[in-house]
């Protein structure tokens, strides 16, 4: 079935460094790739949505500036934390939408980001 | 009012309970519903979805959809200590292309 690999797992990194997270699907292409970030207890709040080959569009209240994101190919996306703070620590989770007539999407493992 | 409600639990219940997990919404366009399972530090996996209303059955998890009442159910029975997870549900109108999650129902089946 339609499989993406997200990478890395777990990160630790200092205050103002930048941290990328990569994306990629593994036996299909995602044209679209949606991101997520998830705090304890809450939904699944969507940041952003990127299309292979175009800008990414951001929910409001995202800074675009702060949480790049490129989806050069067919295969992999990427998102990258600027200048990371400790209030950026999260759980950050990519997903594809699955094949048609399936509406459901297929889930990265999620990347759990620590910023100190 | 969030387009979403889902009660984030904890719900715990002996193994071989059947379990029913539920969340309401306002969004009368919502057309397609989806479950998804969601362990531990690991990304959410789909278990179920269904279009408009009525049941759907895949071995253990049945799913209902009421869209006259904006209410829709997972059901699992025989319940396994492994169905021990958060489930979240989700729902996207039929032309839209964002869809809105639950904040999830964390559930502990007990061995």
């Amino acid at each position: 079935g339609a499989v993406v690999s997200q990478h890395p797992s777990r990160v630790i990194c200092k205050s103002g460094t930048s941290v990328k997270i990569e994306c990629r699907s593994l036996d299909f292409q995602a044209t679209t790739m949606f991101w997520y970030r998830q705090f304890p207890k809450k939904s699944l709040m969507l940041m952003a949505t990127s299309n292979e080959g175009s800008k990414a569009t951001y929910e409001q209240g995202v800074e675009k500036d702060k949480f790049l994101i490129n989806h050069a190919s067919l295969t992999l996306s990427t998102l990258t934390v600027t200048s990371a703070h400790p209030e950026d620590s999260s759980f950050y989770i990519c997903s594809a939408p699955l094949a048609r007539g399936n509406y459901g999407y297929t889930f990265g493992s999620g990347t759990r980001l620590t910023v100190v | 009012q969030k387009e979403v409600e889902q009660d984030p639990g904890p719900l715990s219940v002996p193994e071989g309970a059947i379990v029913s997990l539920n969340c309401t919404y306002s969004n009368s366009a919502f057309q397609y519903f989806m479950w998804y399972r969601q362990y531990s530090r690991k990304g959410p996996e789909l278990l179920m979805y269904t279009y408009s209303s009525g049941n759907k059955e895949d071995g253990r998890f049945t799913a209902q959809v009421d869209k006259s009442s904006k209410y829709i159910s997972l059901f699992i029975r025989d319940s396994q200590p492994s169905d021990s997870a958060t489930y979240l549900c989700a729902m996207r109108s039929a032309g839209g292309f964002k869809t809105i999650f639950g904040a999830g129902t964390r559930l502990f089946v007990k061995a």
